[in-house]
Order: C-alpha cells, then sequence, then structure tokens
C-alpha cells in the first residue's frame, strides 16, 4: 500500500498570499494517477487537480499541480478567502487508492 | 448532469445491520466504478473499496476487507455499503464517488452520517 504524507499539517497564510502544499509518498507514483481534493466544512470534497497537474473542469487558474516520482506539489497562487478548506492528495493507480492525511490551510 | 444522491441519516446501535444507498443519475451507472470513502468526526478521507456496477467487480482496501460489504444494483443504478454488526468505531460521514476512466474520483454524493451508540 502507497502512504502519501501531506506536509505542512496547517498552513496559516493571508489572502493574497501564495500557498505551497507537499505531498510525499512512500513510494514512486505514476503521476499520471496522483489527485488533489478540497474540501470545506460541512461538505464533501471536490476534485481540483488530476494527473498531478490538470486543473478539473471550473476550477480556477490560480490553483497548479507539479510533481512526479514521490514529490507533489499543489500551489495557491494568490488566496481567496474561499480558499481556507482542508486539501488531500490521493494516488489512484495501484489499489488500494490511498489519501494522505491532509493540509489545513487557515487564515492567520 | 452526474449526480450521485446518498440515503440519510442513520443512528443505530452497536451490532445492528445497516445498508446505506448511493443512487447515479445523469450517466451510464453500468460503465463507472463506484468508490466509498470513510470520514470519521474530525479526521481525513480513508478510501473503502470500489465497485463496478456492470459486472460487479469489487476491491476492498485491507482496512475495510472483511468489515463491510460493498455491492450494486444495476438496473436501479445505486451502489450499497453494508455492516453486518455495527461497531461505535464505525461512527463517521460515508461518501460515495464516481471514479473517472481514469480513476480518479469525479463526482461526490452528499455524504451519510452513521452515529453507532448505545
Amino acid at each position: 500500500e502507497i502512504v502519501l504524507t501531506q506536509s505542512p499539517g496547517t498552513l496559516s497564510l493571508s489572502p493574497g498570499e501564495r500557498a505551497t502544499l507537499s505531498c510525499r509518498a512512500s513510494q514512486s507514483v505514476n503521476s499520471f494517477y496522483l489527485g488533489w481534493y478540497q474540501q470545506k466544512p460541512g461538505q464533501a470534497p471536490r476534485l481540483l487537480i488530476y494527473g498531478a497537474s490538470s486543473r478539473a473542469t471550473g476550477i480556477p487558474d490560480r490553483f497548479s499541480g507539479s510533481g512526479s516520482g514521490t514529490d507533489f506539489t499543489l500551489t495557491i497562487s494568490r488566496l481567496e478567502p474561499e480558499d481556507f478548506a482542508v486539501y488531500y492528495c490521493q494516488q489512484y493507480g495501484p489499489s488500494p487508492h490511498t489519501f494522505g492525511q491532509g493540509t489545513k490551510l487557515e487564515i492567520k | 448532469e452526474v449526480q450521485l444522491v446518498q440515503s440519510g441519516t442513520e443512528v443505530k446501535k452497536p451490532g445492528e445491520s445497516l445498508k446505506i444507498s448511493c443512487k447515479g443519475s445523469g450517466y451510464n451507472f453500468p460503465n463507472y466504478w463506484i468508490g466509498w470513502v470513510r470520514q470519521m468526526p474530525g479526521k481525513g478521507l480513508e478510501w473503502m473499496g470500489i465497485i463496478y456496477p456492470g459486472d460487479s467487480d469489487t476491491r476492498y482496501s485491507p482496512s475495510f476487507q472483511g468489515q463491510v460489504t460493498i455491492s450494486a444494483d444495476k438496473p436501479f443504478s445505486t451502489a450499497y455499503l453494508q455492516w453486518s454488526s455495527l461497531k461505535a468505531s464505525d461512527t463517521a460521514i460515508y461518501y460515495c464517488a464516481r471514479l473517472s476512466g481514469d480513476n480518479f474520483l469525479d463526482s461526490w454524493g452528499q455524504g451519510t452520517l452513521v452515529t453507532v451508540s448505545s
């Protein structure tokens, strides 16, 4: 089973700042099978990024994904108030399709 | 529009059985895998398993194998998650989600809250 470790656990930033979230895998992940999800309180998760770097339908271009092998990054270029949420990475190659433990992005 | 609509909140006692549902619409239900994800109170997302409604091929996470049963009813475009004997530790929100052709979770249900308490 591939273990995904996200860092930091909590990230405190202000609107307008740049956010960089990390996802590290216990073994190499085909970047085609790495995604990111956003979850706001009381809501279901929402797909942001698939294939490590492709934005899902309707996702603003301030969200971008990058990485390969065991290290992946989600970047939010300029934070908007609605971006403060919890973010999860997921690998969906070999079963089980594991999630990272999440990074909480909070307002500073 | 793809929609997944889950059954409502459940309150059960330890030892009771339960089956929750996830009804898909707006797409060809048999042709897409459906997954189940657990979120315990205040915690992260856990991938439980998936089912292909077309032939009921099912894969489980080792953490959930033998603990739950995933099934699907193709004519009713509905997937199910069931327990034979609930524990307090099964208290969580359970989400169903559709897997895209490339296996990422592209559409999610609204979640079903299951509370198990004596």
